[in-house]
């Protein structure tokens, strides 16, 4: 079993719509949760951390992390062509070694 | 705008020379990473380092690879000899001592060896 799954999609949604993005982990001990971004031939970009159970909103993004369930998801509200891109999921305990999964692939259709 | 940096950007070699790829970590993160991304395997990681000293190189053909810390802006990665299989994106990455460890990631050297 890997240690953090995502579904690789491709996920497809209109502008405007609000993109759902999905990771479980396997490690009970995981602390920190990462998402990032990552465009096509650029480096992966962090867009959001989350350390306790629940939601955190920055702007357009809401990650939320359910730890009791080992499940963290990223929702992109009022999606935007320029959203699209590949969104890996991290995970980490106390700075040790970083888990990531494979990336799921966006893509908004204006 | 602290950021990582990574050099060469770009690096074409052939076969059985020598690759050497640099990264300068963000200022006073002490904990540095190396990661290869390819479209098959995605992002794995070669080795990590804290406060200069190495962690973890599991990840790293040991025959060939060779990472290191000589100061604290300073990480290498050294590939000898280089074979076409290592054609990849090379990333480095940083971050600090808690609580938070978010990790940055530099801009990535693409190796093409032939």
């Amino acid at each position: 079993q890997k240690e953090v799954e995502q579904n690789s999609g491709p996920l497809s949604v209109p502008e405007g719509a609000i993109a759902s993005l999905n990771c479980t982990y396997s490690d009970r001990v995981s602390q920190s949760f990462f998402w990032y971004r990552q465009y096509s031939g650029k480096s992966p970009e962090l867009i959001m951390s989350i350390y306790s159970n629940g939601d955190k909103e920055d702007g357009r993004f809401t990650a939320q992390l359910n730890k009791a369930s080992q499940y963290v998801s990223l929702l992109i509200r009022d999606s935007q062509p320029s959203d699209s891109a590949t969104y890996l999921c991290a995970v980490n305990s106390f700075g040790n070694q970083f888990y990531f999964g494979t990336g799921t692939s966006l893509t908004v259709i204006p | 705008d602290a950021r990582v940096t990574q050099t060469p950007r770009h690096k074409v070699t052939e076969m059985g020379q020598e690759v050497t790829m640099r990264c300068q970590p963000i200022l006073g993160h002490n904990t540095v990473f190396w990661y290869r991304q390819t479209m098959m395997q995605g992002l794995e990681l070669l080795a990590y380092f804290r406060n200069r000293a190495p962690l973890d190189d599991s990840g790293m053909p040991k025959d060939r690879f060779s990472a290191e810390m000589p100061d604290a802006t300073l990480a290498t990665l050294k590939i000898q000899p280089s074979e076409p299989r290592d054609s990849a994106v090379y990333f480095c990455a940083s971050n600090p001592e808690g609580p938070s460890y978010e990790q940055y990631f530099g801009p990535g050297t693409r190796l093409t060896v032939t």
